[in-house]
């Protein structure tokens, strides 16, 4: 089993629409956990840390259910600059500071 | 955020010739920075961490003869790819993570896309 599995997608969505991702964790363990960015040909930008309560950004809201290891990002009303990969990140050890990555989904936002 | 530079952005070169990559954080002190390499539609792969004043830590299946890291300031790694080859052509990325983030949040440089001819 990957330490981090996300649903590859492509995802394609028409613009104002919502869009959920998923993302699984395997180390229980696992300290922190973030959702990055991709755009084609460019590096990862970090979009949101998740918090154990969940939190919110604007149109982007991300949960984290530890019982399920399981993270979510939900973007509502998409933009067509949404279209990117995105990218599911933990942090298994806090303090060792290594990051294991999900392979991403790729969103494209439909006119 | 906090801000990481990396230069060059891209880089042609001779096969069987050396490459030196910086990476540097400009608005904050790294103890530790990170070295990835991504090929086209795959993932990052982490390919060492780099460690201000000792010795890099490299992931399993990375020559560290090949892949030369030095951190020698708390703002500045530099990655050398020696004696490159074709293979070598990838994007390689850096990051730093941010000591005051309630996460250690990473922040990565631009990448710099090596093409090896």
């Amino acid at each position: 089993r990957k330490e981090v599995e996300q649903d590859p997608g492509p995802f394609n969505v028409p613009e104002g629409a919502t869009v959920a991702f998923n993302c699984t964790y395997s180390n229980s363990a696992s300290q922190s956990f973030f959702w990055y960015r991709q755009d084609c040909r460019k590096e990862p930008k970090l979009l949101m840390s998740v918090y154990s309560s969940g939190n919110e950004d604007g149109r982007f809201t991300a949960q984290l259910n530890r019982a399920s290891q399981y993270i979510s990002l939900l973007i509502r009303d998409s933009k067509l600059s949404d279209s990117a990969t995105y990218l599911c990140v933990v942090n298994p050890n806090f303090g060792n500071e290594k990051l294991t990555f999900g392979t991403g989904t790729r969103l494209t936002i439909i006119p | 955020g906090a801000v990481v530079s990396q230069h060059p952005s891209w880089v042609i070169c001779k096969s069987g010739t050396s490459v030196k990559i910086e990476c540097r954080s400009l608005d904050f002190q790294a103890t530790t920075m990170f070295w990835y390499r991504q090929f086209p539609k795959q993932s990052l792969m982490l390919m060492a961490t780099s460690n201000e004043g000792s010795k890099a830590t490299y992931e399993q299946g990375v020559e560290k003869d090949k892949f030369l890291i030095n951190h020698a300031s708390l703002t500045l790694s530099t990655l050398t790819v020696t004696s490159a080859h074709p293979e070598d052509s990838s994007f390689y990325i850096c990051s730093a993570s941010e000591p005051s983030g309630r996460f250690h949040e990473q922040y990565f440089g631009p990448g710099t896309r090596l093409t090896v001819t």
